[in-house]
């Protein structure tokens, strides 16, 4: 079946580090691959998306590429603020069913 | 105006209780979902209805009773409440049909923190 690990956090950076949250998957066919943010108290948000190999998904400074021969979704940005300080969660969809998700990685950016 | 909302957003209650969570999506969308989020952050689908007809129901006991009026509602019914079922409960919506379009985006609600004493 289908299946999405990420690193496990808490990933603890200070303002304006690089940032990389790790994602592969396991999936039937050739799925969508999606990155969800989860602000304190809210719902999840789609932050970006990538549908076939080789395409970039990108948002609010947020990139990840979808590499199939990887099997990844690697979540990156170059220069993190305290507002991004978030849970990022990984997801795939291979038309078979509805969203799979990862378990999530807190993020804890500080000034 | 709120593409989902669902009410309330706290509901702490005794053990044993019967409650509702209601959801209502003003997007138009076929597909509406519950999914609960524990302690961990840890997400898991519970039901998912496209226009108002059952089409995922995980191994989620069956004191938990999903209800659709129509579309645009999915309102969840908890009976006999129990500790662990302290959690997170998200509604969202989908416009795929049957929520099994592979690049389609779901809306979130804002969550309702469910608390059990």
């Amino acid at each position: 079946g289908d299946s999405v690990t990420q690193m496990e956090g808490p990933v603890t950076l200070s303002e304006e580090a690089f940032l990389t949250i790790n994602c592969t998957y396991t999936a039937t066919g050739y799925p969508s691959l999606f990155w969800y943010v989860q602000y304190p108290g809210e719902g999840l948000q789609l932050l970006l998306k990538a549908t076939k190999a080789d395409d970039k998904g990108s948002n609010k400074g947020f990139e990840a590429t979808y590499r199939k021969e990887t099997t990844s979704f690697h979540l990156e940005k170059g220069s993190v603020q305290v507002s991004d300080s978030a849970v990022y969660f990984c997801a795939l969809n291979s038309g078979y069913s509805t969203l799979t998700f990862g378990k999530g990685t807190m993020l804890l950016v500080s000034p | 105006d709120t593409a989902v909302s669902q009410t309330p957003k706290y509901l702490v209650t005794q053990m044993g209780n019967d409650k509702s969570i209601k959801c209502e999506q003003n997007l138009g969308h076929d597909t509406m979902y519950w999914y609960k989020q524990d302690s961990k952050k840890f997400l898991k689908i519970m039901f998912s209805y496209n226009n108002k007809e059952l089409i995922i129901n995980e191994t989620v006991p069956n004191r938990f009773s999903p209800k659709s009026p129509d579309k645009a509602h999915l309102n969840l019914h908890i009976n006999s409440l129990e500790l662990g079922d302290s959690a997170v409960y998200f509604c969202a919506s989908s416009q795929g049909p049957r929520g099994r379009g592979r690049s389609e985006k779901l809306f979130f609600g804002s969550g309702t923190q469910l608390s059990v004493l």
